[in-house]
């Protein structure tokens, strides 16, 4: 199946904490893991992405993390701000013939509290 | 640069009624794909357009469907509107067929009544 299971769908954190979402994938052939942050009433927002031949990404506050053998990747934010409050959407793709689309997990709603 | 638009931003129709979604690419995609997002939901691929032809498809029925221009610009069709179409219609560009690097607009609110 081309399911993306994500987790938690909701979480709290205080400003400064870090904030962990996880998702696990089923398609092995899978080679590309973007995530996306998507504020109320916009389009999502690609905020990092991974390719399979690379274990960790970082990009300041973030970093994404993909294991391959276990299907799993993840989303780091750290010193997280009011402004990283948000809905976030893993997703995973993987070219099938001349045409990819990309996968979404449920998203997990974000809240940083002051 | 300027990024994905897309028109209208809601719109409201009638059971049975045909409706179109219209979509202009970021200045130098190729390439437009169209996700159907239910409240609450992640986005679902409808379809891909590359070179004005569909160029994959998602589990949706033929009445939905589209067209690309020579511009990249899209349309997606939607027919005989049910009320479960009701969601936010996003258009995602990209410079290429991989997935890579979509530019999602800002979607259109659709609600069948």
């Amino acid at each position: 199946g081309e399911n993306v299971e994500q987790h938690p769908s909701t979480l709290s954190v205080q400003e400064g904490d870090s904030a962990v979402i996880k998702c696990t994938y089923s398609d092995s052939a899978s080679n590309y893991f973007p995530w996306y942050k998507q504020e109320l009433g916009k389009g999502p927002q690609l905020i990092i992405d991974i390719r399979s031949n690379v274990g960790e990404k970082k990009d300041q506050r973030i970093a994404v993390t993909l294991n391959k053998t276990a299907k799993h990747f993840s989303l780091h934010i750290t010193e997280t701000q009011p402004e990283d409050s948000a809905v976030y959407f893993c997703a995973w793709g993987g070219n099938t013939g001349t045409a990819s689309k990309l996968t979404f997990g449920t998203g997990t709603r974000l809240q940083v509290t002051l | 640069e300027t990024g994905v638009t897309q028109s209208p931003t809601h719109l409201i129709k009638t059971r049975g009624q045909q409706v179109t979604l219209r979509c202009s690419s970021q200045s130098g995609h190729n390439t437009v794909s169209w996700y159907q997002q239910a409240l609450g939901q992640g986005p679902q691929f409808i379809f891909q357009y590359y070179r004005e032809e569909e160029n994959g498809r998602g589990n949706f029925p033929p009445r939905f469907s589209g067209l690309q221009f020579p511009n990249y610009s899209s349309e997606l069709n939607v027919n005989a509107l049910e009320l479960d179409d009701s969601a936010l219609y996003l258009c995602a560009s990209s410079l290429s067929q991989g997935g890579y690097g979509y530019t999602f607009g800002s979607g259109t609110r659709l609600t069948v009544v």
